[in-house]
């Protein structure tokens, strides 16, 4: 294990609904993401957090919100989503955002949108 | 701007033989450059990196991989492939000049057959 765990695993939703992802790490880093990974394309950047601030929101629609409370727990709460929101959702953790850091992923939350 | 391309979707080895999986990058200032593994349904694993210093790192599974500046490319290789080391493998670079978001590669399917 990695250190980083992430729950639910799967989840599937219809586009009305409201939920909520959680991820958390056990490794005392200051950095967390979430990434969103879909078949055939590359892995994609959605939010940067450093030090509980939001450092980076790589254009991502406000259907998407995170939350990070503190340096150990991210959220990302999702409402009115589309099916091509569907995808395999990372949660990711590193020393810094910065640097040479390498990032510890979590197993990830299977989104499927009805 | 920096980018990473991995050249090959797939790559097929037979066991007991050396792999090489491509990947080549572009970025302005000194390179940052790290390998992940991905088995299915689980998350990014980190394999190792090269920040500076000797341009052969050592990494987990006895993985390795040779920096090239010339080339600007850093290779994944294995002297040996197992049949447990089919995956999906992720490149990533970063600018460690500007300090910028990690990009990964589109990755590379590795099948190891017995």
């Amino acid at each position: 294990e990695t250190g980083v765990t992430q729950t639910p695993r799967h989840l599937v939703m219809g586009m009305t609904n409201k939920k909520s992802l959680k991820c958390e790490q056990h490794l005392g880093h200051n950095a967390m993401y979430w990434y969103k990974q879909s078949a055939k394309k590359p892995l994609e950047l959605m939010f940067v957090y450093n030090f509980k601030e939001q450092t980076e929101n790589n254009s991502v629609p406000s259907r998407f919100s995170p939350e990070c409370p503190n340096s150990s727990h991210l959220f990302l709460h999702l409402h009115t989503l589309q099916p091509e929101d569907s995808a395999l959702y990372l949660c990711a953790s590193s020393q810094d955002s910065g640097g040479a850091d390498e990032q510890y992923f979590g197993p990830g939350t299977r989104l499927t949108v009805t | 701007a920096q980018s990473v391309a991995q050249p090959e979707d797939q790559v097929n080895v037979a066991e007991g033989n050396p792999l090489t999986v491509k990947c080549t990058y572009s970025v302005s200032g000194n390179p940052y450059l790290f390998w992940y593994v991905q088995y299915p349904n689980r998350g990014l694993q980190f394999l190792l990196k090269y920040i500076t210093g000797d341009n052969l790192v050592k990494g987990s599974y006895g993985f390795e991989a040779e920096f090239n500046k010339s080339q600007t490319s850093f290779h994944l290789k294995k002297p040996s492939a197992l049949v447990s080391d089919s995956a999906l493998y992720f490149c990533a670079v970063r600018d460690g000049g500007s300090q910028g978001n990690l990009i990964f590669g589109k990755g590379t399917k590795l099948s190891v057959k017995p």
